[in-house]
């Protein structure tokens, strides 16, 4: 066990529609990372977050959109999705930025039908 | 362009022997690589890293080397067992700001 928390650890949705994902960071991390992986392929960095501030965007669509909150939770939304975004989402944390270990959750994996 | 990729998609060893795979990377200016462990369905688990002031760490069972002079990484694995077989990610931190991953090497274990 890692110690990132990610729910719902599946999710079947309908094109046009929006979840919300979420993750839970270790205790004490304060940078949150998102990553998609879809289907044999290796991880897409999409949004990091570091205190509650936005500090790298990689390759997010503009459909979809992250925060950190003050407890350092943090969710991913996806909005008008379609059949391309099902994926797994995974949520990884670290102590500070990437110069420390990150561990990553166990994902959600999205199936947009 | 700038990349972090892996010289094998797929390794296949035998139960015992001692598995090396490879990753190379583009940007010199990278301080700090992590090697990850990803089986079918789960998430990426940490297995070992390394800063760029460093050609070598040790773990269990786990070796990385680091050659900053050709800009090369490896994962060196003592005595493959079953429970070794998955798909390992290289990833680079540049910048501060983000990890990027290679494509990942798919290990298989022979019995």
């Amino acid at each position: 066990d890692s110690g990132v928390t990610q729910t719902p650890k599946h999710l079947i949705t309908a094109t046009g529609q929006r979840v919300t994902l979420r993750c839970s960071p270790r205790s004490g991390d304060l940078s949150v990372y998102w990553y998609q992986q879809s289907l044999d392929q290796g991880l897409q960095f999409l949004i990091h977050y570091y205190n509650g501030e936005e500090r790298a965007k990689g390759n997010i669509l503009e459909r979809f959109s992250a925060q950190q909150f003050p407890d350092l939770h943090s969710e991913l939304n996806l909005s008008s999705l379609e059949l391309g975004d099902s994926a797994l989402y995974f949520c990884a944390s670290s102590v500070w930025g990437p110069n420390t270990e990150a561990f990553f959750g166990q994902g959600t994996r999205l199936t947009v039908v | 362009g700038e990349s972090v990729g892996l010289h094998l998609p797929t390794l296949s060893v035998q139960e015992g022997d001692n598995s090396i795979i490879n990753c190379a990377y583009s940007n010199s200016a990278s301080d700090y690589f992590i090697w990850y462990k990803q089986e079918s369905g789960k998430g990426p688990q940490f297995i070992i890293d390394i800063r760029s002031n460093m050609d070598k760490r040790q773990g269990q069972r786990v070796t990385v080397l680091l050659n900053k002079t050709v800009k090369h990484l490896s994962l060196q694995i003592a005595a493959t067992q079953p429970g070794d077989s998955a798909v390992y990610f290289c990833a680079e931190a540049r910048g501060g700001n983000q990890f990027y991953f290679g494509t990942g090497t798919s290990l298989t274990v022979i019995p």
